[in-house]
């Protein structure tokens, strides 16, 4: 059974620069979401996606954006990037919520993406 | 507003004792609740797990205790080991479509042999 995988594990960029992030995710889930964890805080929920499309947003702008593929893998991208976008970007697969099967399936976290934005 | 509270940054154990580790929560809209392991440079780890319908769940040396009147959760680790070394998470999620979760802020574990 393969994991979540994410990359790259870390980037540095420029203020204003904008940035991709991949993440696949564990074989037999077709729902991913992302999460933005600051230093000392939990995970901030960002969004979600199933089916190629977004089903659930959190309080974060439109320049945070995502992409999910036919394959279930998927994309963050952040443009015009802020000081404090400076984070640990979390990838996590899972279970649709709905399927019979998938109420006691928890969310599978990547090891995540260490954004500074300098 | 921080909807899961988890007020204890920081707990030492003595190996081969109980860890209990805190949560509470002020939604009462949640109606599952979730505990993640965290290494550093590594993602989240689910743990356990409980369903508003439970007052308990166990699996193995991890036992959860849900209080729905307190909305108050615990984690009971039991013998504690030196490798349960790690930041705990609660989580907690409304049932729905998305598999959104709200985290608290962490509880950093120390097993000191």
């Amino acid at each position: 059974e393969t994991g979540v995988t994410q990359s790259p594990t870390h980037l540095i960029k420029t203020r204003g620069q904008q940035v991709t992030l991949r993440c696949s995710s564990q074989s037999g889930h077709n729902t991913v979401s992302w999460y933005q964890q600051a230093l000392g805080q939990g995970p901030q929920f960002i969004f979600q996606y199933y089916r190629e499309e977004e089903n659930g947003r959190g309080n974060f702008p439109p320049r945070f954006s995502g992409l999910q593929f036919p394959n279930y893998s998927s994309e963050l991208n952040v443009n015009a990037l802020e000081l404090d976008d400076s984070a640990l970007y979390l990838c996590a697969s899972s279970l649709p919520s709905g399927q019979a099967s998938s109420y006691n399936s928890p969310l599978h976290f990547g090891n995540g993406t260490r954004l500074t934005v300098t | 507003d921080q909807q899961v509270k988890q007020n204890s940054p920081s707990l030492s154990v003595q190996e081969g004792r109980i860890s209990i580790l805190n949560c509470d929560y002020t939604n009462s809209m949640f109606d599952y609740f979730l505990w993640y392991k965290k290494y550093p440079a590594e993602g989240p780890t689910f743990l356990i797990s409980i369903s508003s319908i439970k007052d308990k769940n166990e699996d193995g040396r991890f036992t959860v205790f849900l209080n729905k009147s307190a909305k108050h959760l615990s984690l009971h680790i039991v013998p504690s080991q030196p490798g349960d070394s790690a930041v705990y998470f609660c989580a907690a999620s409304k049932a729905g479509n998305t598999r959104k979760l709200i985290w608290g802020l962490g509880t950093s574990l120390a097993v000191n042999p």
